[in-house]
């Protein structure tokens, strides 16, 4: 079955520390994935894509297959990066279905 | 950008009667709506996926007895509670992908926070 996984619950930096938040998926099939972020009072919304190898606010994400992997870097925190991170796999048939890891909230200390 | 907006964003219903939530792309078309559910401090579950014109598909274990979902038009889905109980009481998300848009992309409503006393 379909699954992603974040480990943690909470990860806590001081401003200016390197940051990664993990996520593993479970697909048997050719996998697109995504980090989502939901901001203290906001929406969601997309952040980045792996198809893009995109840098955005800093942020970059790698998708390594033979570790069904597509951890979320960050070489310099800052204070405004707080929120919920959420790592998600869209997987194929007819609608593209969008399922989402348990969310990592990070919290960058001044 | 795209935007989706959800309406209500609070509701307070009596057990046994029924709660539409409306959720709508202001603009752009959105060839896809999904509808999640969040409790609270957990993740977002993937409730049903609606496509304009045609009937929802719902993921195992929701009842589509009572959660019904129509999606009417390219702008508009909507999601019934019927005979909502207490345990219906959750945040409900509503997120649309538009036409053309890549497959994981999609854009959130603000959600809709339903508690059924």
């Amino acid at each position: 079955a379909q699954r992603v996984t974040q480990p943690e619950k909470l990860l806590s930096v001081f401003k200016g520390a390197p940051v990664e938040l993990k996520c593993n998926y479970s697909y048997s099939g050719s996998p697109e994935l995504f980090w989502y972020v939901q901001y203290s009072r906001q929406r969601l919304q997309l952040l980045l894509r792996h198809i893009s190898r995109e840098s955005i606010k800093g942020f970059t994400a790698d998708l390594n297959k033979g570790e069904t992997s597509f951890h979320l870097k960050k070489p310099f925190a800052q204070e405004e990066d707080s929120a919920m991170y959420y790592c998600a796999l869209s997987f194929g048939g007819a609608t593209n279905k969008l399922i989402f890891g348990t969310g990592t909230l990070l919290a960058v200390q001044p | 950008g795209a935007v989706v907006s959800q309406h209500p964003s609070w509701v307070i219903c009596k057990s046994g009667t029924s709660v539409k939530i409306e959720c709508r792309s202001l603009d752009f078309q959105a060839t896809t709506m999904f509808w999640y559910r969040q409790f609270p401090k957990q993740s977002l579950m993937l409730m049903a996926t609606s496509n304009e014109g045609s009937k929802a598909t719902y993921e195992q274990g929701v009842e589509k007895d009572k959660f019904l979902i129509n999606h009417a038009s390219l702008t508009l889905s909507t999601l019934t509670v019927t005979s909502a109980h207490p345990e219906d009481s959750s945040f409900y998300i509503c997120s649309a992908r538009a036409a053309g848009g890549l497959a994981g992309e999609l854009f959130f409503g603000e959600g809709s926070r339903l508690t059924v006393l």
